[in-house]
This record gives structure tokens, C-alpha cells and sequence, in this order.
């Protein structure tokens, strides 16, 4: 089945800690995202990648880093300057050029991150 | 700044009946709207998805509605059942056919479905 696996489901982080969240898809989508949700709000963009081996900065990107070094993968780091980094991390990845059909943004079922 | 939110959090619905989620965007420019499902501890899911250029489109069991001229989106669920239990959120977007770099996700309203 194609698809985006994030791993793991449930991550915990001690302070000063950096900590990585995995994403995989084999959808063979050009673009990759990491978003993040806090409770009662909506999705926050952090990076995007468009093509491997590049990446830019969303909109709250700091406290965090990225790679793309493979056209599947695109892991996430929380870094210890992230002060704030409870919460749901979803990753979600799109072909660049969208056909028109109905969906153009797929999500994986998310990694919620709690500090202990 | 521009933004996109939902006039109420929470709305409860009896089982069987339909139910109007809405959606206020703030960029008159924007041009492309989608709404998403989510439940909990999940990623989202996509339900339908409406262009500038139309003002209703319809899937199954569900109908966005798009209002322009007061910058309106809604979703329509007929028939609700306990499985549309979720939090359902709007996207926008300024440029649908590129990236989704400039998509904009507003709160989300909790639809509970009630027995």
C-alpha cells in the first residue's frame, strides 16, 4: 500500500535533548512537509522540500532542522532550542505538479512529541 | 495578516441529521479551498475541495459552499453518522496548481455525532 509512515507514534524528549522524528513515504512525491498542531489551533508549517537535497524554512522553523537526503525521507529534528516542542507533528508529502485531481497533500498519522 | 477561522469550535448534531460546518477567509486572492477531516490522534484527511471560480461542489454525503462576496466556505455532511465524529478544518490557498508552501489552516471545529 503506498503511503506516509511517521515514526515513532509517541516520542518523549529530556531537556537539552535533541530528538528526531522519522518520515517516510513511497508515493514517489517530489515535495515533502512538516507540520505542527497544538491543541486548538491549526497546522503550522516548519520546512518544506520540494527536491532532494534542498529544503527552505516555513513559517516557525526555528528550534528545528531537516535533511533530505533521499527522495522518500525527510526526517525531522527538534533541537534543545526549541523551547516549546510539545506537541503533534504531522508530515505530509505532494507530487510538485498537481494533475487537478482531488487530492494534492497527504498526511502521515502524526508523531506526538511531549517533554518529560 | 490574512487568516483563516471558523466561527464556532464545537457543534454537536443528532445522528441522521445533517450538519453546517463554516469557515471565514480573510484574502480575497485566494483561490483554491479544501476541507480536511480529523480524528483524533490522526493525520488529516482530505473530504472535498472547491476552486474560486465555483460556488457549490459536491462529493458524497458532502457539499462545500462557497460564498466570495463575504469570503464564506462551508461544509454540508448530510446524514451524519457516529463515524463523522472528528475535527474538520479549511485550507486556503493562493496558488493551487504549485506548492502547498502557502496553504493557510484555520482552527478546526470538534463535529460530535450524537446516538
Amino acid at each position: 500500500d503506498g503511503g506516509i509512515t511517521q515514526s515513532p507514534k509517541y516520542l518523549f524528549r529530556k531537556e537539552g535533548q535533541n530528538v528526531t522524528l522519522s518520515c517516510e513515504q513511497n508515493l514517489n512525491h517530489d515535495a515533502m512537509y512538516w507540520y505542527r498542531q497544538d491543541p486548538g489551533q491549526g497546522l503550522r508549517l516548519i520546512y518544506y522540500s520540494q527536491i532532494v537535497n534542498d529544503f527552505q524554512k516555513g513559517d516557525i522553523a526555528e528550534g528545528y532542522s531537516v535533511s533530505r537526503e533521499k527522495k522518500e525521507s525527510f526526517p525531522l529534528t527538534v533541537t534543545s532550542a526549541q523551547k516549546n516542542p510539545t506537541a503533534f507533528y504531522l508530515c505530509a508529502s505532494s507530487p510538485i505538479v498537481w494533475s487537478g485531481a482531488d487530492e494534492k497533500l497527504f498526511f502521515g498519522s502524526g508523531t506526538q512529541l511531549s517533554v518529560l | 495578516g490574512e487568516s483563516v477561522g471558523l466561527h464556532l469550535p464545537t457543534l454537536s448534531v443528532q445522528e441522521g441529521d445533517n450538519s453546517i460546518i463554516n469557515c471565514a477567509y480573510s484574502n480575497s486572492a485566494s483561490d483554491y479551498f479544501i476541507w480536511y477531516k480529523q480524528e483524533s490522534g490522526k493525520g488529516p484527511q482530505f473530504i472535498i475541495d472547491i476552486r474560486s471560480n465555483m460556488d457549490k461542489r459536491q462529493g458524497q454525503r458532502v457539499t462545500v459552499l462557497l460564498n466570495k462576496t463575504v469570503k464564506h466556505l462551508s461544509l454540508q455532511i448530510a446524514a451524519t453518522q457516529p463515524g463523522d465524529s472528528a475535527v474538520y478544518f479549511c485550507a486556503e490557498n493562493l496558488i493551487p496548481n504549485f506548492g502547498n508552501e502557502k496553504l493557510t489552516f484555520g482552527t478546526g471545529t470538534r463535529l460530535t455525532i450524537i446516538p
